[in-house]
């Protein structure tokens, strides 16, 4: 079993579409949870760090439930600037910052 | 204030090669961390880098080894190539905890051939 899993996609929507994504993660020990956003041949960036109580940055949204060991990133009004591959993160039980990266969600936005 | 600078950006090598990719870490930052990205596949730790020292490693063979200098800066190299090893190879640098986040840097695409 994967450390962290999501599925890959894609997830084709249109504009202005709401568009969820959902990840699992194994270690019951993990600190620190990420979402991350990669476009084509370029380096992820962070998108925003993932709390139990919920957190919202603009039209995005993640969720954290730790009993689960489930995370999920909800986009709203999806623009054409959102098509990119979005990584669930998740840092290790030890406190050294070492990054367990999912597979990836690729998300297409379409006018 | 520069980021986490990576050269060289692209690479060909050839099978049995040895190759050196190098990474300087975002200014303030100290501890280096290196990542191998397989297409459509998300990055995948290889070892990370804390004064001077290996602190954490991934599964990867002993054929991937790294360094890290007095400046932070740090150098990964893997010895005896295969067409597998072809990837985006990534640096990112952090606090000694990460808490206050990690920055990668561009990355290194490497060919093997």
């Amino acid at each position: 079993r994967k450390e962290v899993e999501q599925d890959p996609g894609p997830f084709n929507v249109p504009e202005g579409a709401t568009v969820a994504f959902n990840c699992t993660y194994s270690n019951s020990a993990s600190q620190s949870f990420f979402w991350y956003r990669q476009d084509c041949r370029k380096e992820p960036k962070l998108l925003m760090s993932v709390y139990s109580s919920g957190n919202e940055d603009g039209r995005f949204t993640a969720q954290l439930n730790r009993a689960s060991q489930y995370i999920s990133l909800l986009i709203r009004d999806s623009k054409l600037s959102d098509s990119a591959t979005y990584l669930c993160v998740v840092s290790g039980s030890s406190n050294t910052g070492k990054l367990i990266f999912g597979q990836g969600t690729t998300l297409q936005v379409k006018p | 204030d520069a980021g986490v600078t990576q050269s060289p950006t692209h690479l060909i090598k050839t099978r049995g090669q040895q190759v050196t990719l190098r990474c300087s870490p975002k200014s303030g930052h100290d501890t280096v961390s290196w990542y191998q990205q397989a297409l459509g596949q998300g990055p995948q730790f290889i070892f990370q880098y804390y004064e001077e020292e290996e602190r954490q490693r991934g599964n990867f063979p002993d054929r991937f080894s790294g360094h890290q200098f007095p400046n932070y800066s740090s150098e990964l190299n893997v010895n005896a190539l295969l067409l597998g090893d072809s990837a985006l190879y990534l640096c990112a640098s952090s606090g000694p905890t990460g808490d206050n986040g990690y920055t990668f840097g561009s990355g290194t695409r490497l060919t093997v051939v």
